[in-house]
């Protein structure tokens, strides 16, 4: 398995535009995590989906985001419209949940820039 | 609701040295608690779980429920150790918080 697949790596786009970040979770993985890196707050957790469910979305910070799970395999986090301060790194994890927590496995991140 | 503090963003230290990273938490649950690492050009990955109370690259972290902390320590410093580390708390519900993160750097 080539572990949690996020796609762009990179992105940069202009004030305003629409941003669609992608996350490819580990085959069999049941819980899918979202996370915002930045300097002064490090990992902020944005929304946890469990069995494709959005468990926990109280740290998406606005309206202009929003995050989808249409199936195992597959989880979106959109911005609309985007705005300088979303700059930042966004970190996809997932995790097989069965009883006992165990390990979470992240993505390599997309660094978006908001220009 | 769950917190997890780290209070230094920073932290240097010269090879040889002992490292101490602080992570205090409050949660009302039984907490589960973790430490994360993030090696340069490396993805986020785990390093210890307080469950396991294991030794890992020489790095210990113990649980101290009257002190709400998971403070992880090595007594001596190497200069492979330079990255950033996060401390994580899960709750009941799975859900996987961290903290604010410590950059160490190990001075040769």
């Amino acid at each position: 398995d080539a572990g949690v697949i996020q796609s762009p790596r990179h992105e940069v786009t202009e004030m305003g535009q629409e941003v669609t970040l992608r996350c490819k979770p580990i085959s069999g993985h049941n819980s899918l995590f979202w996370y915002r890196q930045t300097m002064m707050r490090g990992l902020e957790l944005l929304i946890y989906f469990n069995n494709n469910v959005p468990i926990d979305d109280s740290g998406m910070p606005e309206d202009r985001f929003s995050a989808k799970m249409p199936n195992a395999s597959f989880s979106t986090l959109k911005i609309q419209p985007s705005e300088p301060r979303d700059s930042a790194v966004y970190f996809c994890a997932s995790s097989l949940v069965a009883g006992r927590y165990t390990e979470a496995f992240f993505g390599q991140g997309t660094r978006l820039t908001v220009v | 609701a769950q917190r997890v503090t780290q209070p230094e963003k920073l932290l240097s230290v010269f090879k040889g040295a002992p490292v101490e990273l602080k992570c205090n938490y409050s949660y009302s649950g039984s907490p589960e608690l973790f430490w994360y690492v993030q090696y340069s050009r490396q993805r986020l990955q785990l390093l210890l779980r307080h469950i396991s109370r294991e030794s890992i690259k020489g790095f210990t972290a113990d649980l101290n429920k009257g002190e709400t902390s998971f403070h992880l320590k090595k007594p001596f410093a190497q200069e492979e150790d330079s990255a950033m580390y996060y401390c994580a708390l899960v709750t009941g519900a799975n859900n996987l918080f961290f903290g604010t993160g410590t950059r160490l750097t190990v001075i040769p």
